[in-house]
């Protein structure tokens, strides 16, 4: 159960797009579709943002955009906003019926 | 409101135990997996163990496994964690989240502080 990679940290700034990639495994990412991702704010609790690689829950907005090749997934935010600064977790359901999450990655929007 | 509200964090010796709880409202608690993720201060989300919509089933992660027990009362719509042989590095913010049906979680709840210190 190693967690995904991700990179520690990322920067844009307003209207930009910017990408985060999250590498996982043969196991995990690389054979299922349940790879999704969560903005979190400081003192707060995760909020999904894209599920099964590339569905949006109602009410996020169309800017965020997932993708996956292979053992990587990756997110997109378009035209990058200063809410947008906040960090950002892959999960990936794995072959041991588990969930793994990665390190997380935190945006600044400079 | 579909909600999830966790409670029983505090502080623990090394060695102690402690039973967190989380209760569900707004949906029908006992449809869904619901799973346990605990986040180290600075530090990322980390998986810790999910059951099934009758409690039948259960999942750990290595860490946990043999020392965390995950119940369910549906009756109550409640949601359990039993933490048993804590250890230092345990210590973390425990959220609930409840799984939408492939392994991705929403919502979840505002978490509770575990602090495992002598």
């Amino acid at each position: 159960q190693s967690a995904l990679t991700q990179p520690a940290s990322v920067s844009g700034s307003p209207g930009q797009s910017i990408t985060f990639s999250c590498t996982g495994t043969s196991t995990d990412v690389g054979r299922y579709n349940y790879v999704s991702w969560y903005q979190q704010y400081p003192g707060k609790a995760p909020k999904v943002i894209i599920y099964n690689v590339s569905n949006r829950p109602s009410g996020v907005s169309d800017r965020f955009s997932g993708s996956k090749s292979g053992n990587t997934a990756s997110l997109t935010i378009s035209g990058l906003q200063a809410e947008d600064e906040a960090d950002y977790y892959c999960s990936s359901y794995t072959s041991d019926v588990t969930v793994v999450f990665g390190a997380g990655t935190r945006l600044t929007v400079l | 409101e579909v909600q999830l509200v966790e409670s029983g964090g505090g502080l623990a010796q090394p060695g102690g135990s402690l039973r967190l709880s989380c209760v569900g409202s707004g949906f029908s608690f006992s449809s869904y997996w619901i799973h346990w993720v605990r986040q180290a201060p600075g530090k990322g989300l980390e998986w810790v163990s999910g059951i099934s919509t009758d409690g039948s089933g259960t999942k750990y992660a290595d860490s946990v496994k043999g020392r965390f027990t995950i119940s369910r009362d549906n009756a109550k719509n409640t949601l359990f964690l039993q933490m048993n042989s804590l250890r230092a590095e345990e210590t973390a913010v425990y959220y609930c989240a409840r799984d939408i049906g492939s392994w991705w979680f929403d919502p979840w709840g505002q978490g509770t502080l575990v602090t495992v210190s002598s």
